[in-house]
């Protein structure tokens, strides 16, 4: 079935460094690919998207790209703040079900 | 800003006592999407809805979970009796009309914790 890896946290950073997260993926056609953000407490929120191949989704400074051939959907950030601190998942929709990576809890230090 | 309405946030319940929860989705949204997630894991359907027919429940426990959505809007998840495995988060999300080759974005509620001691 349709899965979803990302890499393993815990990842702590400095404020202002560069952000990886790795994500790739298992489905069968041509999913949609997503990436949702959590901050402590709350519930999860869409942070960016990307519906093709080579298609690149951003928002508040994040970005990921589609990548077909490798089967990846890498998060990247330039510049993180301390804000940013949360956990991170990786999703996929294959057939109409949202299938999540296992989260990447992400903290930076000021 | 519509947000998808929970509650409780939090509840803690003795195992083989009755536990529900409430979500209430967006405005017009005709998806509406139960959710468990395991401390430090992601979140696995429970159930889909569309309106108020069972579209997925593959992954429910029915021998003790059950869920409803009786007028297509607001929906109620209960289980009956509580198990210690059963403490996760249970977040409850809606998107506009599911349809094949069209994926919706899902937008989630703040969650309800439960703790079973």
């Amino acid at each position: 079935g349709d899965s979803v890896t990302q890499m393993e946290g815990p990842v702590t950073l400095s404020e202002e460094a560069f952000l990886t997260i790795n994500c790739t993926y298992t489905a069968t056609g041509y999913p949609s690919l997503f990436w949702y953000v959590q901050y402590p407490g709350e519930g999860l929120q869409l942070l960016l998207k990307a519906t093709k191949a080579d298609d690149k989704g951003s928002n508040k400074g994040f970005e990921a790209t589609y990548r077909k051939e490798t089967t990846s959907f890498h998060l990247e950030k330039g510049s993180v703040q301390v804000s940013d601190s949360a956990v991170y998942f990786c999703a996929l929709i294959g057939a109409q079900k949202l299938v999540f990576g296992q989260g990447t809890r992400l903290t930076i230090n000021p | 800003e519509a947000e998808v309405a929970q509650s409780p946030r939090y509840k803690i319940t003795e195992k083989s006592q009755a536990v529900a929860f409430w979500c209430d989705p967006i405005s017009g949204h005709a998806t509406l999407y139960w959710y468990r997630q395991i401390l430090g894991q992601g979140p696995e359907l429970l159930v889909q809805f569309q309106d108020e027919s069972v579209v997925d429940d593959s992954q429910l426990p029915k021998d003790r979970f059950s869920a409803e959505r009786l007028k297509g809007v607001d929906s109620t998840l209960k289980i009956q009796p509580a198990e210690l495995g059963d403490s996760a988060m249970y977040l409850c999300a809606s998107s506009l009309l599911a349809g094949q080759g069209v994926p919706h974005e899902q937008y989630f509620g703040p969650g309800t914790r439960l703790t079973v001691t």
